[in-house]
């Protein structure tokens, strides 16, 4: 089956700084691949998603690009606010069944004041 | 705008005793969900309705059923409660297979003591 890895469970940053998150996939096939975000006291919601027909996605200044050749989906965003502190999770289609979805680990992010 | 509805919020309990979850969309999707969410934020699917029949059963102990009496519902019974349940029970939905969008309630943070 497919599979998505997270490594930075946690990153810690300060407002305005750039952030990073990695993530990398294992499937077949060209799914659409998805962030979802979580606030605090909240259920997760999608971010953003990607197809292989636009390649690339944004949403309220986080980006994510699929790159085929290094099966990456990474989140970036140039500058964060203390707003942005949630959990982010990388998730992709489960090619197993065709109703569910696989969650990363979720990354931790804090921005600080 | 929230349109996944769970209640309760929170439930404390002690072991052995039984409790149930209850969850509704409005958003007229035919497939829903429940997920187990654990302390480190940790994301597992329990189960999967689409259009009131179960399409995914994961692995869970058979002390979890799930109860579906129409689309739009889907609730969660656990029968005798153990310490390693406490956890947010995750409801959700989508409009069909898993490249589309999934919507989250907030959440039922269960204890038990």
């Amino acid at each position: 089956g497919n599979s998505v890895t997270q490594m930075q469970g946690q990153v810690t940053l300060s407002e305005e700084e750039f952030l990073f998150i990695n993530c990398t996939y294992s499937t077949t096939g060209y799914p659409t691949l998805f962030w979802y975000v979580q606030y605090p006291g909240e259920g997760p919601q999608l971010l953003l998603k990607v197809t292989t027909a636009n390649n690339k996605g944004s949403s309220r200044g986080f980006e994510a690009t699929y790159d085929k050749g290094t099966t990456s989906f990474h989140l970036q965003k140039a500058s964060v606010q203390e707003s942005d502190s949630a959990v982010y999770y990388c998730v992709l289609p489960d090619d197993t069944n065709a109703y569910k979805v696989i969650f990363g680990k979720g990354t931790h992010l804090h921005v600080l004041p | 705008e929230t349109a996944v509805f769970q209640t309760p919020n929170y439930h404390v309990t002690q072991v052995g005793n039984e409790v149930s979850f209850n969850c509704k969309q409005t958003l007229g999707h035919d497939t829903m969900y429940w997920y187990k969410q654990d302390s480190k934020k940790l994301l597992k699917i329990m189960f999967s309705y689409n259009n009131k029949q179960l399409i995914v059963n994961e692995t869970v102990p058979r002390r979890f059923s799930p109860q579906s009496s129409d689309k739009a519902h889907l609730n969660l019974r656990i029968k005798s409660v153990e310490p390693e349940d406490s956890a947010v029970y995750l409801c959700a939905s989508s409009r069909g297979q898993s490249n589309t969008e999934v919507f989250f309630g907030k959440g039922t943070r269960l204890t038990v003591v």
